[in-house]
Formats: structure tokens, sequence, C-alpha cells
């Protein structure tokens, strides 16, 4: 059973700070790393992507896979009310055509 | 990004009818689209793999008799739940991949389906 673990929260933090979304994935194999945001009601929006241990940066936002782990994590910096949504790990498991598996998502707060 | 489109955006039918949602890829060609599911508070979970020109793969539990799925054309999937009852009442996602993705395997979705049956 491939899974995507992720805490459900919500996370609040206050506006101007950073926040930190975390995943685990079980599937040692999994070639890529996605994050979406999900606001209530509306289909995902894909935020970022990452194949390579280490960091990625696009923005406020930046990715962290440690494959060794099996963790893959987002930052999000001053973080904006507009960020209040839910965010999803997504993985591409190693023997898939593509296909994502999802994790139940975060639900962010930022408070003004 | 690319554009993905699905019709209807909500729909209410009565029990036992089916219903028909659409999928296309406006601006580019999708050899594969994917059908998720997702439940309030729920995350999106995969039903099917839906590949132009042949046979969808569905995942373990989805009844591929009861969720048909239709890949005729690059820029078009199409699934339809047939005899529809109140428990299939969810919101349905299609997603499709690229032609010219290569290995990224990034998926664009469309809008989603809210779909209730009485």
């Amino acid at each position: 059973q491939k899974e995507v673990e992720q805490n459900s929260g919500p996370l609040s933090v206050p506006e101007g700070a950073i926040a930190s979304l975390n995943c685990t994935y079980s599937d040692r194999g999994s070639q890529s790393f996605f994050w979406y945001r999900q606001y209530s009601g509306k289909s995902p929006e894909l935020i970022m992507f990452i194949y390579s241990n280490g960091d990625k940066e696009d923005g406020r936002f930046t990715a962290q896979l440690n494959k060794a782990s099996q963790y893959v994590s987002l930052l999000i910096r001053d973080s904006q009310p507009s960020d209040s949504a839910t965010y999803l790990c997504a993985v591409n498991p190693l023997d898939s055509s593509y296909k994502l598996i999802f994790g139940s998502g975060t639900r962010l707060l930022v408070r003004p | 990004g690319a554009v993905v489109s699905q019709h209807p955006s909500w729909v209410i039918c009565k029990s036992g009818t089916s219903v028909k949602i659409e999928c296309r890829s406006l601006d580019f060609q999708a050899t594969t689209m994917f059908w998720y599911r997702q439940f309030p508070k729920q995350s999106l979970m995969l039903m099917a793999t839906s590949n132009e020109g042949s046979k969808a793969t569905y995942e373990q539990g989805v009844e591929k008799d009861k969720f048909l799925i239709n890949h005729a054309s690059l820029t078009l999937s199409t699934l339809t739940v047939t005899s529809a009852h109140p428990e299939d009442s969810s919101f349905y996602i299609c997603s499709a991949r690229a032609l010219a993705s290569g290995n990224t395997g990034e998926l664009f979705f469309g809008e989603g389906s809210r779909l209730t049956v009485l």
C-alpha cells in the first residue's frame, strides 16, 4: 500500500511568519514530489515539484526533500492571509505511469 | 500553465440516472488523463488512468462498469457515472499530462465537477 502522510492541521501562523508543512511517504522508490494548494471547493493548483535531495526555492516557497528519511516539506516565507488553504503533498511512485498519490492535506490558516 | 477544462462544473441528478463528465485539454495534447474523486475533508483518490486510444486502468476497488471512461482523442476524456446513487455524490476532478511534459510528471487539473445524487 503506497501511502502519503500529512498532518491534517489546522496549522495556524501569524501573517509574515514562516509556515512549515511536512509530508512523509512510504514508497522508497518514489521519484518525484509535488506540492499543490487547494482552496475550498476548488481543484488543486501546483505550487512546486522537486526530484533531487536538498532544497528548491521559488519565490516565497521552498521545497525540501530527504529521500533517505522519505520526507518532503514545504516552507512558506512571509505568509499571507491569501495563503490560507489546504496544501496537498503528492508523490509519483516508481511503478506508476505518472499518476500521483496524494496525502490528505494540511490546512493552513494565516492570521492577519 | 496548461489549461484543462471540465464540464459540467456541477450537476444534480436523480438516483439511478447516468451522468457524463467531460475533461478537455485546451492548449495541449494529453496522452494520459487521470480521474480523481474527493469526498468532503478528504484527499484526492485516484479512480483510473485514461490513455488515449486504449482501455482505462482502474484502481483497486473502483468498479469499471459503473465508472465508464472514454479517451477517444488527445484532448478529450469522459467519465460516465452509470446508475448513480447518493453515495456517488462527490467532487470529481480530472488531470492531464501534456505530451511534451517529458519526465516531469507534472499534472494539470481541471476545475472539478461536483456531483450530487438525490
